[in-house]
């Protein structure tokens, strides 16, 4: 069974309009981090955005926020009025941590972001 | 504050070369990962150092073999090359190996074997 799955292979949304990438996330382990990455079409991966697995609060990093549901083990991320820059490869992530020590980062396929002017 | 820099940028290799490619996390940083990202396999974590010591390793054949210096730089070696290992190689730092700590990652290098 796939961790990390990212069921939107690619959306396109206007510029100005607010995005919500879909992930969950399979695991037994109760701690856990969950990250966002960004790689535009020149290869870089950007870390976005962290959420911790015992943090209670959603979090956030200015026009992006992470909407973390537990139980159904969901976190989407949220992109507030989009921007043509916007237009990437976007990476749901998980971490584990499973006492002997974290271990890498498990990725999904990723979601094709296209910002339409 | 620089980021992660990895070279060369991109290499070209034939079959049965070994190649190594070399990392240099952002300072301070203690722990560095490789991953590998294909279009067809996706990324996928290749290890994990800290402190000099592999600390993780993802699910990969021993010609992909790593290290890590005093200074925190890292190299990753492959043997007997495959076409398969064409890829974009992936090197990420972070502060410390906590699940909380966010990896930063360089620009990659990408292998192509002919």
């Amino acid at each position: 069974a796939q961790k990390i799955t990212q069921t939107q292979p690619g959306m396109f949304v206007q510029e100005k309009e607010a995005v919500t990438l879909d992930c969950t996330y399979d695991t037994s382990d109760q701690s856990y981090g969950l990250f966002w990455y960004k790689q535009p079409s020149s290869g870089e991966m950007i870390f976005l955005i962290y959420q911790g697995s015992y943090d209670e609060q959603n979090a956030t990093e200015g026009r992006y926020s992470l909407n973390f549901q537990k139980a159904r083990k969901s976190a989407n991320l949220v992109i507030s009025a989009s921007q043509l820059g916007d237009s990437a490869m976007y990476f749901c992530a998980m971490r584990e941590y499973s006492g002997g020590g974290a271990d890498g980062l498990t990725f999904g396929k990723g979601t094709h972001l296209i910002i339409q002017p | 504050k620089a980021g992660v820099t990895q070279t060369p940028r991109y290499l070209i290799k034939t079959r049965g070369q070994q190649v190594t490619l070399s990392c240099s996390p952002i300072s301070g940083h203690r722990s560095v990962s490789w991953y590998q990202q294909t279009p067809g396999q996706g990324l996928q974590f290749l290890f994990e150092y800290f402190s000099e010591t592999q600390r993780n390793k993802g699910n990969f054949p021993g010609r992909f073999s790593g290290r890590q210096f005093s200074n925190s730089r890292s190299e990753m070696n492959v043997s007997t090359l495959e076409l398969g290992d064409s890829a974009l190689y992936l090197c990420a730092s972070s502060l410390g190996q906590g699940h909380n700590q966010p990896q930063h990652f360089g620009d990659g290098t990408r292998l192509s074997i002919l």
